[in-house]
């Protein structure tokens, strides 16, 4: 069974770096899409970032365009989220989660995601 | 990448249907059929409940389903039962080659 594991996640002041990681088990990782989506406390769902299965297609939201870095190590069966510059507002739950399949010849992507990870928690405060 | 719209709430007593609808744009819910709905129930991670608009996941009950007209995707919940309560959310690709999320729904049942 797929499982997700997010770690990384503290406290830290604005301006500063993070980096999360996670770690999947119980499926070929190097198959299937994977995103970051974030949960600011209280408030709703918002996507992040996605990499394609092979690593050579990444998106981002405008919101953390520019300071956010998505990479993946298919040896490792690890996701990342390099998170610099940051700011009170990206104080969220993060988690990681990850497409059905493989995506088919010619597509990058399925756009959902049927497995999350339980999450792993930034918090940017001075 | 402005959120696409949800009604912040929905209620329903059991036994009854409620739908719950998600508008976008012509630039992603409009122009794709790459809708989502996940719930949440507190403290947990987002559960998929629809792809593709009107697609179930395994283990899905067959009260949930999904449709879509222009810029409006909709989740209806048929038969609606206590452990429906939670958070859902849909998703939609967009031209921009993101993903974006409504703003959620909370669902109560009465």
């Amino acid at each position: 069974q797929a499982q997700l594991m997010e770690s990384g996640g503290g406290v830290v002041q604005p301006g500063t770096s993070l980096r999360l990681s996670c770690a999947a088990a119980g499926l070929k990782f190097s198959d299937f899409p994977m995103h970051w989506v974030r949960q600011a406390p209280g408030k709703g769902l918002e996507w992040v970032a996605m990499i394609s299965y092979d690593g050579t297609d990444e998106s981002y939201a405008d919101s953390v365009k520019g300071r956010f870095a998505i990479s993946r190590d298919n040896f490792k069966n690890t996701l990342y989220l390099h998170m610099n510059s940051l700011g009170v507002e990206d104080t969220s739950v993060y988690y990681c989660a990850k497409e059905p399949a493989k995506p088919e010849a010619g597509m990058s992507h399925y756009f959902y995601m049927d497995v999350w990870g339980k999450g792993t928690t930034v918090t940017v405060s001075s | 990448q402005s959120a696409l719209t949800q009604p912040a709430s929905v209620s329903g007593s059991p036994g009854q249907s409620i739908t719950i609808s998600c508008t976008g744009t012509s630039n992603d819910v409009g122009d794709f059929n790459f809708v989502s709905w996940y719930k949440q129930s507190p403290g947990k991670a987002p559960k998929l409940m629809m792809y593709d608009v009107t697609s179930r996941p395994i283990g899905i009950s067959n009260r949930f389903s999904g449709s879509k007209s222009g810029n409006t995707a909709s989740l209806t919940i048929s038969g609606l039962q206590a452990d429906d309560e939670a958070d859902y959310y849909c998703s939609s690709y967009s031209r921009s080659h993101t993903l974006i999320f409504g703003g959620g729904t909370k669902l109560t049942v009465l």
